[in-house]
């Protein structure tokens, strides 16, 4: 289903350190899951995809892990930068139009 | 890479009025177009999903003569609020595919209704 919140969960990191974001997404039959960055009043930016068929992908900086079994994302963030302060989203390919479903997102605030 | 070019990026119009929101691909072919809204502190919702030259699906709650929706070529999609009221301030942002594991979204319109 839709995922809708008025509240967005904060992550506080310091600069350097590693961050995790968690989601959880909502149809087993998902077979395409992606990580988006928002910043504010902006589009979505894409930062790293997942194929069902795949429980781990790195890309520069960043780890996505997919375990299927408790339908679960996360994404890692490698010595977090001041600029990688945003809004993350999981987005799953499950709807009925071939469409993405966001997750509630996750609001990452880095300390300098 | 793939852009989606949307415009307008803000727009405020008045109670009653209509607004045009379009949204070009530049370098490919989007067969399909999905219509999100944002409202603040919240995720992207999907309003509607349109195929080059269909009539668009619209999600349930979301009012199809409300909300036009136009995709009458393969690089151009265009959401019309009609009669906007203020609760129908948001962010609304388009998203491309070509149908392959690509979704290309655009900039988002931050739409005032006062």
């Amino acid at each position: 289903g839709e995922s809708v919140g008025l509240h967005l969960p904060t992550l506080s990191v310091q600069e350097g350190d590693n961050s995790i974001i968690n989601c959880a997404y909502s149809n087993s039959a998902s077979d395409y899951f992606i990580w988006y960055k928002q910043e504010s009043g902006k589009g979505p930016q894409f930062i790293i995809d997942i194929r069902s068929n795949m429980d781990k992908r790195q890309g520069q900086r960043v780890t996505v892990l997919l375990n299927k079994t408790v339908k679960h994302l996360s994404l890692q963030i490698a010595a977090t930068q001041p600029g990688d302060s945003a809004v993350y989203f999981c987005a799953e390919r499950g709807g009925s139009q071939g469409n993405l479903i966001f997750g509630k997102g996750t609001k990452l605030s880095v300390k300098p | 890479g793939a852009v989606v070019s949307q415009h307008p990026s803000r727009v405020i119009c008045k109670s009653g009025t209509s607004v045009k929101i379009e949204c070009r691909s530049l370098d490919f072919q989007a067969t399909t177009m999905f219509w999100y809204r944002q409202f603040p502190k919240q995720s992207l919702m999907l309003m509607a999903t349109s195929n080059e030259g269909s009539k668009a699906t619209y999600e349930q709650g979301v009012e199809k003569d409300k909300f036009l929706i136009n995709h009458a070529s393969l690089t151009l999609s265009t959401l019309t609020v009609t009669s906007a009221h203020p609760e129908d301030s948001s962010f609304y942002i388009c998203s491309g595919s070509r149908g392959d594991d690509g979704y290309t979204f655009g900039s988002g319109t931050r739409l005032t209704v006062v």
